[in-house]
């Protein structure tokens, strides 16, 4: 049971234009969402994060929305750099959890082209 | 803040032998984690401490699986008779439990079962 889901395992953009990576959910329960980024032989590196109750988060060149009704979220990179170039993480927590235990999707590969 | 460390970084070991890794958390955090990434996919939940207590764990950690953090510092896993399918990325992270949902990963142990 796949509740977090990325559907595309790569994307590429070219430097400067916007990079929109997506997530989708089946858990309402989950309360909390967040980004990571990875490159390869590191481990994921915490970018951003946004509560239920809020529909955008903004942190410099990268916002991330919320869309509950869709179970859908996304993160903005505006302008895109080549040194973005990685795997994206989407990943939930649920609600009442006590230990916070993180349900990630698959990744993403974002390509920025100079 | 020195981030996140484990050790060793890489690890090939013959099945059946025994291995163990060893994660040291940012030091002002009491919430550590271990999570198993294999190739394509997202981190998966293992287990999780507070300080030195185990208060959670996946069915993902079988009975060969054991982890600890015996004075609420650093943690140890440790995999019994090792199989090829333990083939993975351990990753280790940890979070204040204000915010647990912030967790910072290490770089994580690249384990290979030949």
């Amino acid at each position: 049971d796949q509740q977090v889901k990325q559907n595309s395992p790569s994307l590429s953009v070219q430097e400067g234009r916007i990079s929109i990576l997506n997530c989708d959910y089946t858990n309402s329960m989950f309360d909390y969402f967040l980004w990571y980024k990875k490159y390869p032989a590191e481990g994921p590196t915490f970018l951003i994060s946004i509560s239920s109750i809020k529909d955008k988060n903004e942190d410099g060149r990268f916002t991330v929305f919320l869309n509950k009704s869709a179970k859908h979220l996304s993160l903005h990179i505006v302008p895109s750099q080549p040194g973005d170039s990685a795997v994206y993480f989407c990943a939930a927590r649920k609600a009442g959890t006590s230990g916070s235990r993180l349900t990630f999707g698959e990744g993403t590969q974002l390509t920025v082209n100079p | 803040d020195t981030g996140v460390s484990q050790n060793p970084r890489h690890k090939i070991t013959k099945r059946g032998q025994n291995v163990t890794f060893r994660c040291d958390p940012i030091s002002e955090h009491n919430r550590l984690y271990w999570y198993r990434q294999t190739l394509g996919q997202g981190p998966e939940f293992l287990t999780y401490f507070q300080n030195e207590a185990q208060l959670e764990k996946s069915r993902l950690l079988s009975d060969r699986f054991s982890a600890e953090r015996p004075k609420g510092s650093f943690s140890t896993l440790e995999i019994q008779r090792t199989e090829q399918g333990d083939s993975a990325m351990y990753l280790c992270a940890s979070s204040r439990r204000q915010s647990s949902y912030e967790q910072y990963f290490g770089p994580g142990t690249r384990l290979t079962v030949t």
